[in-house]
């Protein structure tokens, strides 16, 4: 099994601000991870598929970057609704598993 | 615009078992993948069941395998997850999912229900 950590638990921010967040695979994914949000009480959203491709209706200002086993989301300027959990997940081999989270708080 | 509706969840005792359903509409239900992925309160997220758009095979993690079984019907847009022997480490927020790909590519889940409570307690 893929296991997936993200970095760091929690980052602490101030709308405006540009925001790092990372993931690292046990073993190459090559580009097939993604990237999903999830606010308390709702399911999680899909933000960016593949590594690099937002998904539809996502807004420019979240990125991604990275291959093989390193990779990095970023939010390049923090709107007030950003602020949430975010996860990553690989797809590249069965079972499909999630990084353990990095909560965005407000500063 | 894409809805996913789950069904069936609740409070069930341990050793047995229970049926979660979605109903999918606002796409082409029978060209796309579709998950299960559970949600213990306050932790991480485990996609426990996925099936592919055909129904021709399907694929559980380790801590499911042998007592979850996922299933689709094409017809009635919907599919299900019959989970037997259920154990107290089952209790979570079980979401369905649709994938982002379509027929044999799959894995990236864009689309998501709202989620049902599955608690398995004495």
């Amino acid at each position: 099994e893929i296991v997936l950590t993200q970095s760091p638990a929690t980052l602490s921010l101030s709308p405006g601000e540009r925001a790092t967040l990372s993931c690292r695979a046990s073993q190459s994914v090559s580009s097939y991870l993604a990237w999903y949000q999830q606010k308390p009480g709702q399911a999680p959203r899909l933000l960016i598929y593949d590594a690099s491709n937002r998904a539809t209706g996502i807004p420019a200002r979240f990125s991604g970057s990275g291959s093989g086993t390193d990779f990095t989301l970023t939010i390049s300027s923090l709107d007030p609704d950003d602020f949430a959990l975010y996860y990553c997940q690989q797809r590249s081999d069965w079972p499909i598993t999630f990084g353990q989270g990095t909560r965005l708080e407000i500063k | 615009q894409v809805h996913l509706v789950e069904s069936g969840g609740g409070v069930v005792q341990p050793g047995t078992s229970l049926r979660l359903s979605c109903v999918a509409s606002g796409f082409t239900f029978s060209n796309y993948a579709v998950h299960w992925v559970r949600q213990p309160p306050g932790k991480g997220l485990e996609c426990v069941a996925v099936i592919s758009f055909d129904g021709s095979y399907d694929h559980y993690p380790d801590s499911v395998k042998g007592r979850f079984t996922i299933s689709r019907d094409n017809s009635k847009n919907t599919f299900y997850l019959q989970m037997d022997s259920l154990r107290s480490e089952d209790t979570a927020i079980y979401y369905c999912a649709k994938d982002h790909f379509q027929r044999d590519n799959w894995g990236s889940l864009d689309s998501w229900g709202q989620g049902t409570l599955v608690t398995v307690s004495s």
